[in-house]
């Protein structure tokens, strides 16, 4: 069965506090693609981030870093100096290459930002 | 933003009732994507058109159906609706190549339907 599990349903920080994200995924496919979206209070899902299952390569962009981890089934999304503007609902999500273009979205994790 | 857009933003429907939902994809994109998203919860693929035919469906029932047209916008139609399909509706557009199952989505703003 594939699931993506992030256990963390709420998290709040005051500003300029670092925090991570955990995401979990279980598939048995050997070719998978995981992905972050940020959700804010508008509702529509902004893109951050894909990974492919053949590139463990970690990567940083400004104040965010992702690290991706086979061993643990595990891509973890870590905010550096958060700001007021990152608070909103962080998904990850798991894309096989046979289920026709089907994304499998973790419950989400609301982050909470306060000043 | 994407380039993604979706119509209606809001919707009010009541049980039985039939409702279409439109989506237009991001330019030079040529496959779409339909998503369910109740309240707290992540979103649920419905299913995806690539060259005007379904792709792929998620665990949804036949009165969740879809069209693509030629210039690959697309429509979501939910018949005999219950009040469990109370929820945001999203879109996503992606640029298949070889194969449309590995195309990164970009998601539109959603139409929240709510059935009274």
């Amino acid at each position: 069965a594939q699931k993506v599990t992030q256990a963390q349903t709420e998290i709040s920080v005051v500003e300029k506090e670092d925090v991570t994200l955990d995401c979990v995924y279980e598939t048995r496919d050997t070719t998978y693609y995981l992905f972050w979206y940020k959700q804010p209070p508008s509702g529509e899902l902004v893109f951050l981030i894909r990974r492919n299952s053949f590139d463990e390569q970690n990567e940083i962009s400004g104040r965010y870093s992702w690290n991706f981890q086979k061993s643990t089934s595990s891509f973890n999304f870590t905010i550096t100096a958060s700001q007021v503007v990152d608070s909103a609902v962080y998904f990850c999500a798991l894309g096989l290459y046979n289920q026709g273009g089907k994304l499998i979205f973790g419950q989400g994790t609301e982050l909470s930002v306060k000043p | 933003e994407t380039g993604v857009t979706q119509s209606p933003t809001h919707l009010i429907k009541t049980r039985g009732q039939q409702v279409t939902l439109r989506c237009s994809s991001q330019s030079g994109h040529n496959t779409v994507s339909w998503y369910q998203q109740a309240l707290g919860q992540g979103p649920q693929f419905i299913f995806q058109y690539y060259r005007e035919e379904e792709n792929g469906r998620g665990n949804f029932p036949p009165r969740f159906s879809g069209l693509q047209f030629p210039n690959y916008s697309s429509e979501l139609n939910v018949n005999a609706l219950e009040l469990d399909d109370s929820a945001l509706y999203l879109c996503a557009s992606s640029l298949a190549g070889t194969s449309p199952n590995q195309e990164t989505q970009y998601f539109g703003p959603g139409t929240r339907l709510l059935v009274l």
